[in-house]
């Protein structure tokens, strides 16, 4: 089945700086990959996602960048923002849709203000 | 987005008794959803895969006795946590897909004294 790495676990940064964090997933039939960020006890919230047949992805201050052959995406955030504290978690599907998730570990964004 | 409702939000019981989940898709039709079970800073696991009219598909590792899961309607998926124990305390979610994309219940926090 598949298998979704994210790295760091733990990421923080100043308030205005940017921040990266990187998935790769082993499954290469893997077409939609999808991220969330979840504050503390709540739901998951889709923020941004991405399929296979584009390179980028770009909505205000986040964007997604695939790589279908080195089989890794990671999610950028520009300018963060305290706010932008939450765990953010990527995932792969491939059905080219939001079912059947396989997730990554998450990662802890610490903003500092 | 599309709106998934989830009740409880919270549960207290005791040991040896049973919890029942609802998962509700409020504004679309779901034939499929999904319950997931999340360890405190861990990701979500998938649990099962609820399917509408017919027996859920659970994921190896996942008691199908224990966690009872029933879809008898297109708007609704419930989990019974049957005979609970403290190990089962934890947060469970459901979602549900609409128009490609999934959406995350508001979580359920069981905890079993």
């Amino acid at each position: 089945g598949e298998n979704v790495e994210q790295h760091p676990s733990t990421l923080s940064v100043q308030e205005g700086d940017s921040a990266v964090i990187k998935c790769t997933y082993s499954d290469s039939a893997s077409n939609y990959f999808p991220w969330y960020k979840q504050e503390l006890g709540k739901r998951p919230q889709l923020i941004i996602d991405i399929r296979s047949n584009v390179g980028e992805k770009k909505d205000q201050r986040i964007a997604v960048t695939l790589n279908k052959t080195a089989k890794h995406f990671s999610l950028h955030i520009t300018e963060t923002q305290p706010e932008d504290s939450a765990v953010y978690f990527c995932a792969a599907s491939r059905n080219n849709a939001g079912n059947m998730l396989t997730f990554g570990g998450g990662t802890r964004l610490m903003v500092k203000p | 987005g599309a709106v998934v409702s989830q009740h409880p939000s919270w549960v207290i019981c005791k040991s040896g008794t049973s919890v029942k989940i609802e998962c509700r898709s409020l504004d679309f039709q779901a034939t499929t959803m999904f319950w997931y079970r999340q360890f405190p800073k861990q990701s979500l696991m998938l649990m099962a895969t609820s399917n509408e009219g017919s027996k859920a598909t659970y994921e190896q590792g996942v008691e199908k006795d224990k966690f009872l899961i029933n879809h008898a309607s297109l708007t609704l998926s419930t989990l019974t946590v049957t005979s609970a124990h403290p190990e089962d305390s934890s947060f469970y979610i459901c979602s549900a897909g609409g128009n490609e994309k999934l959406f995350f219940g508001s979580g359920t926090q069981l905890s079993v004294l």
